[in-house]
């Protein structure tokens, strides 16, 4: 099946600077991926859409300017979590589906494990 | 968005079927009904999905209600290893790909 992949799987970083994550599909092309992100015995929040060749579309109450999303290649988008506090330590998961395709299922890296310390 | 109502956890014994209910009652004609479910620690996975006909794959089965207000994920024979949370969500039809995650269900296994 359709892969996508997280990199890196777990990072720590000192507060205020930044940390980029990669969210790569594999072995299909995706002109959207999303970002999401989760605190522990949460749920999944939607942070952004991530669009190839434009502007990220950013839900309700996501900075755009702290989570900078891009997506420069049909196979990549990247979060870059900016000047980040330790209330920004969460796990954070992409996902993308296949160019053309609608409804039907989605593909989620395994997720990047983000410790602000 | 359209919402999902599912209880917060439930329990089953291995070997045993399982009915992981959902209630949509907000369901537009176009909304596909998707669940995923994540492992600990786990980026989520697809499970099933349909529209407004039963589904069946080999991981489980999907059966819809006739108003298509509700719907009930199907684990034939639980097995440890489904042990997670199980999430019904509603696809918008014309966001492809973009998922709404409610707070879903939490599954355990007792053997």
């Amino acid at each position: 099946g359709a892969v996508v992949s997280q990199h890196p799987s777990r990072v720590i970083c000192k507060s205020g600077t930044s940390v980029k994550i990669e969210c790569r599909s594999l072995d299909f092309q995706a002109t959207t991926m999303f970002w999401y992100r989760q605190f522990p015995k949460q749920s999944l929040m939607l942070m952004a859409t991530s669009n190839e060749g434009s502007k990220a579309t950013y839900e309700q109450g996501v900075e755009k300017d702290k989570f900078l999303i891009n997506h420069a290649s049909l196979t990549l988008s990247t979060l870059t979590v900016t000047s980040a506090h330790p209330e920004d330590s969460s796990f954070y998961i992409c996902s993308a589906t296949p160019f053309g395709a609608r409804n039907t299922e989605a593909f989620f890296g395994q997720g990047t494990r983000l410790t602000v310390v | 968005d359209a919402k999902t109502t599912q209880p917060n956890s439930m329990e089953s014994n291995e070997e045993e079927p399982v009915h992981l209910p959902c209630n949509h009652s907000t369901i537009s004609g176009t909304d596909y009904i998707h669940w995923y479910r994540q492992l600990p620690s786990q980026g989520p996975e697809y499970v099933i999905h349909g529209l407004t006909s039963n589904v069946n794959n080999r991981m489980a089965s999907l059966a819809i209600a006739e108003d298509r207000k509700s719907s009930t994920l199907i684990l034939h024979r639980a097995t440890l290893r489904d042990a997670a949370v199980y999430y019904c969500i509603l696809g918008v039809y014309n966001q492809g790909g973009k998922l709404i995650f409610g707070q879903g269900t939490e599954l355990s296994v007792k053997p």
